[in-house]
């Protein structure tokens, strides 16, 4: 299976722990995104990076978000001090040019209770 | 501020007959649009984009209308079929303007019934 990997598929946690999910993207593919989404709303951005760098990131991310993408590979997603509105779909897409299609992964379902 | 729009929460139509599903978009600097299908509890899924370069572009069954000075761009879907049903979504990026982000609408559901 040559597509996005996202792992887990599913998260349950408790309020105020911290959480970390990982993308593996598209060989090939140097550009990385990560979204959020949940019920009733589109994909909602949270960050981009192209190669390691990280080249923008959305005013509406909390600074308890943080990715990172070491060797411009895979990626992880870090939420410190999860909170019930941190309950959401999180998605990671990737794509190998500004103008081409971004493929996303399955998602993890992060549950905070 | 929603830059991307769809206004149509929901759509129904019978198999083998066409399905439009519509967007509107506010920011003039997106020049390039795309459509995904996504099924509960999985990812979105890629169906066909357009450049500004473009008004039209065609695969398969599916084609994607682009109207620049009303931007407006609609999804065509003929003949329509029970497996197309789904949440699909339009997304627009602005690469030439400096952002890569794809911004999405809220997602139209289409319903296809046999």
């Amino acid at each position: 299976d040559t597509g996005v990997s996202q792992d887990p598929r599913h998260k349950i946690t408790k309020r105020g722990q911290n959480v970390t999910f990982r993308c593996d993207p598209i060989s090939e593919h140097n550009r990385l995104y990560w979204y959020r989404q949940t019920l009733g709303q589109g994909p909602e951005f949270l960050t981009y990076f192209q190669n390691e760098a990280q080249l923008e990131k959305s005013r509406l991310l909390s600074d308890r978000f943080s990715a990172e993408r070491p060797k411009g590979s895979f990626s992880t997603l870090e939420i410190q001090r999860t909170e019930q509105g941190d309950s959401a779909m999180y998605l990671c897409a990737s794509r190998w040019g500004e103008d081409t299609e971004a493929f996303f992964g399955q998602g993890t379902r992060l549950t905070v209770v | 501020d929603q830059q991307v729009k769809q206004n149509s929460p929901s759509l129904s139509v019978q198999e083998g007959r066409i399905s439009i599903l519509n967007c509107d978009y506010t920011n003039s600097m997106f020049d390039y649009f795309l459509w995904y299908k996504k099924y509960p509890a999985e990812g979105p899924t890629f169906l066909i984009s357009i450049s500004s370069i473009k008004d039209k572009n065609e695969d398969g069954r599916f084609t994607v209308f682009l109207n620049k000075s009303a931007k407006h761009l609609s999804l065509h879907i003929v003949p329509s079929q029970p497996g197309d049903s789904a949440v699909y979504f339009c997304a627009a990026s602005a690469p030439l303007g400096g952002s890569e982000k794809l911004v999405f609408g809220k997602g139209t559901k289409l319903t296809v019934n046999p």
